[in-house]
């Protein structure tokens, strides 16, 4: 059983540009969670998926931001119009219908707006 | 309000020492659950342990045990006998129980305590 995988690892950008990451899941698990992490902070909830639904976002997630799932399997997350308070960490989790509670994290994406 | 106070930044020790990790939590829910997870310096956050709020049994999982106090909305987290390969930062996380069942989803985090073990 494979862990949560993140692409790219690493992405610099200019500011004002789109730029979009993918998480896959560990198989089987039905939820999907993104986190923002910036340095020396806890990760920050972002918004969370159940299959395919989004269930839950977070204020943070202004309209720049957005983020699917569409077959319930990996999921995208794109910011638009990127600023450089974008910055950050971004971290992607799973976990099972069994023990939804059990977060398991990717190696997260780093982005740099410059 | 949901909140995680982890009120340690920084922890230096010496390998073999015992040292204790603090984190302090408010929420207005009687159920919820407790988590801390480590990120080593290679960055990828690794799930330690789950207590829910009707558990407030310890636990210990080899050198590592929690405790758990609701009196005093504690969780705090052991380590003994520490080694090298423990230093990293510790985040201590909150989730309360949600509408869909289990935990709400968001996971609502301390700012960490970063362990350094020193040989």
């Amino acid at each position: 059983d494979t862990g949560v995988s993140q692409n790219p690892r690493h992405k610099i950008t200019k500011r004002g540009q789109n730029v979009t990451f993918r998480c896959d899941p560990i198989s089987e698990h039905n939820r999907l969670y993104w986190y923002r992490q910036t340095l020396g902070q806890g990760p920050e909830f972002l918004t969370y998926f159940q299959n395919e639904a989004q269930l839950e976002k977070s204020r943070l997630l202004s309209d720049r931001f957005s983020a699917e799932r569409p077959k319930g399997s990996f999921s995208t997350l794109e910011i638009q119009r990127t600023e450089q308070g974008d910055s950050a960490m971004y971290l992607c989790a799973s976990s099972s219908a069994d023990r939804q509670d059990e977060q398991y994290f990717g190696p997260g994406t780093r982005l740099t707006v410059t | 309000a949901q909140k995680v106070t982890q009120a340690q930044t920084e922890i230096s020790v010496v390998e073999k020492e015992d040292v204790t990790l603090d984190c302090v939590y408010e929420t207005r829910d009687t159920t919820y659950y407790l988590f801390w997870y480590k990120q080593p310096p290679s960055g990828e956050l690794v799930f330690l342990i789950r207590r829910n709020s009707f558990d407030e049994q310890n636990e210990i999982s080899g050198r590592y045990s929690w405790n758990f106090q609701k009196s005093t909305s504690s969780f705090n987290f052991t380590i003994t006998a520490s080694q090298v390969v423990d230093s990293a930062v510790y985040f201590c996380a909150l989730s309360e129980w949600g509408p869909y069942g289990g935990s709400q989803g968001n996971l609502i985090f301390g700012k960490g305590t970063k362990l350094s073990v020193k040989p």
